[in-house]
C-alpha cells in the first residue's frame, strides 16, 4: 500500500490564483482530513469527511473548499489564494472513528502564495 | 480550541527516559487519549493510545492518571531519532462528528 499520497509536494501560487491540492489513499479508509501547519505551529483542521459525499468544516475552513466524490480521493481547493494561506498542508485518513483506528498522514504539500 | 495542554518544549539526554506530560482536564468518559509525533519535514505518525489503563507498545508507554485528567507519554530510552514534536489529542469513540483537534504539541530536544 502506498498509504496517503499528496500532490504536489511543493507549489508557488500567485495571489488571486486558484489551485487544487490532491490527496488520495489506497487503504479503503472512510474518514479523511485536511490540516494546515504554519511555521513553528501545530496543525489546524480545515475540513474533514466521514465518507463519500459527506464533508464538514473544521477549525479554519474559510478560503477553502473540499469534495468527496469517492472513498479514495479528498481534494482541497483554494480559491483566490492569499498570502495567509502560505503553509504546509497535510492530508490524513482513518478507517473509522473508533479508538483503535489511528490517523495516517501524507507527507504534506508546501504551498507558498506570493 | 485544543482540549489538551502540553509544555512548549522539553530537553532530555540521549539514552535516558523521557516523560512528556499532557493535561486534559475536560476529558469526557468516551474520549480516548492519543499521542502522535511529527519528525522534521514529515507528517505526524501515530504513537500510542489509551482509555484508562496504562498502555505499552514497541514505541512508548502511556501512563494515564486515575482521574484521567492528565497523562504522560514515556520514552524509555531516548535516541536522537526521537527528537520531534509530540502531540496529545483526545478522540471521542464512535462519534460521527470526528473533529480531531491538535494543539501545539511539545517539541522534544535530545542532547547527545
Amino acid at each position: 500500500n502506498a498509504g496517503v499520497t499528496q500532490t504536489p509536494k511543493f507549489h508557488i501560487l500567485k495571489i488571486g490564483q486558484s489551485m487544487t491540492l490532491q490527496c488520495t489513499q489506497d487503504m479503503n479508509h472512510n474518514y479523511m482530513y485536511w490540516y494546515r501547519q504554519d511555521p513553528g505551529m501545530g496543525l489546524k483542521l480545515i475540513y474533514y469527511s466521514v465518507g463519500a459525499g459527506i464533508t464538514d468544516k473544521g477549525e479554519v475552513p474559510n478560503g477553502y473548499n473540499v469534495s468527496r466524490s469517492t472513498t479514495e480521493d479528498f481534494p482541497l481547493r483554494l480559491e483566490l489564494a492569499a498570502p495567509s494561506q502560505t503553509s504546509v498542508y497535510f492530508c490524513a485518513s482513518s478507517y473509522s472513528n473508533s479508538y483503535n483506528s489511528p490517523l495516517h498522514f501524507g507527507n504534506g504539500t508546501r504551498l507558498t502564495v506570493t | 480550541d485544543a482540549k489538551t495542554t502540553q509544555p512548549n518544549s522539553m530537553e532530555s539526554n540521549e539514552e535516558e527516559p523521557v516523560h512528556l506530560p499532557c493535561n486534559h482536564s475536560t476529558i469526557s468518559g468516551t474520549d480516548y487519549i492519543h499521542w502522535y509525533r511529527q519528525l522534521p519535514s514529515q507528517g505526524p505518525e501515530y504513537v500510542i493510545h489509551g482509555l484508562t489503563s496504562n498502555v505499552n507498545n514497541r514505541m512508548a508507554s502511556l501512563a494515564i492518571a486515575e482521574d484521567r485528567k492528565s497523562s504522560t507519554l514515556i520514552l524509555h530510552r531516548a535516541t536522537l531519532r526521537d527528537a520531534a514534536v509530540y502531540y496529545c489529542i483526545l478522540r471521542a469513540v464512535m462519534n460521527r462528528d470526528d473533529k480531531i483537534i491538535f494543539g501545539k504539541g511539545t517539541r522534544l530536544h535530545i542532547l547527545p
